[in-house]
């Protein structure tokens, strides 16, 4: 079965301080594995794709990085702000099927002053 | 506005009564995902259409539940005999055709089934 574990559930920083969250899957046969950001009462938003031959990917602040061999991903958020309060969503895509999504739980983070 | 919308954003129903949710994908996307999400939870497939074609459904879509997309364009989804436990937020997402193709989301419409 298709899954998608993230860790830790929860977690509340500082505002500045860096913070790496992260997803396990047993997805097969992997196509590709997106960070989405999720606010409170609204539709996740994509932070970032990674195809099986990437290693590690930046926009902005955030960076993700993926190890195919031990299908394990990081999304590590540097310099947080008070807007990075979300939740943020592992998710992994299997080649075939549509581009049906396997979702993680996801980790609700909380920047706080 | 091109992002994916849905309609309505909450409904409050009576248990054993019917719902119907629309989403309107972005216009240029010819498929369309419908998820469910409760607290705390990530988001659980429940079908996808390719154009006007619904290719898979999830176990999870029991037969009270009924989605269509009948000219490849907007989709709705029916829930009928609504139970408490059909309480969630149901997220609709559209995108291109192709692996690598990002799901865009609809805010979600939240359900609460009383």
């Amino acid at each position: 079965k298709n899954q998608v574990e993230q860790s830790p559930q929860s977690l509340i920083i500082l505002e500045g301080k860096n913070c790496t969250l992260q997803c396990n899957y047993t997805v097969s046969p992997f196509s590709n594995l997106r960070w989405y950001k999720q606010d409170t009462g609204r539709g996740p938003v994509s932070l970032t794709i990674m195809t099986f031959s990437e290693n590690t990917k930046s926009n902005g602040r955030y960076t993700a990085t993926l190890d195919a061999d031990t299908k394990q991903s990081s999304l590590h958020i540097t310099a947080s702000q008070l807007s990075d309060s979300a939740s943020y969503i592992c998710v992994v895509s299997a080649t075939g099927g549509g581009n049906k999504l396997t979702f993680g739980t996801g980790t609700q983070l909380k920047v706080e002053l | 506005d091109t992002g994916v919308s849905q309609d309505p954003r909450h409904k409050i129903t009576k248990r054993g009564q019917n719902v119907t949710f629309r989403c309107d994908p972005i216009s240029e996307h010819n498929r369309l995902y419908w998820y469910r999400q409760t607290l705390g939870q990530g988001p659980e497939f429940l079908t996808y259409f390719q154009n006007e074609a619904q290719l898979e459904k999830s176990r999870l879509l029991s037969d009270r539940f009924s989605a269509e997309r009948p000219k490849g364009s907007f989709s709705t989804l029916e829930i009928q005999r609504t139970e408490q436990g059909d309480s969630a937020m149901y997220l609709c997402a559209s995108s291109t055709h192709g692996q690598e193709s990002e799901a865009f989301f609809g805010q979600g419409t939240r359900l609460t089934v009383v």
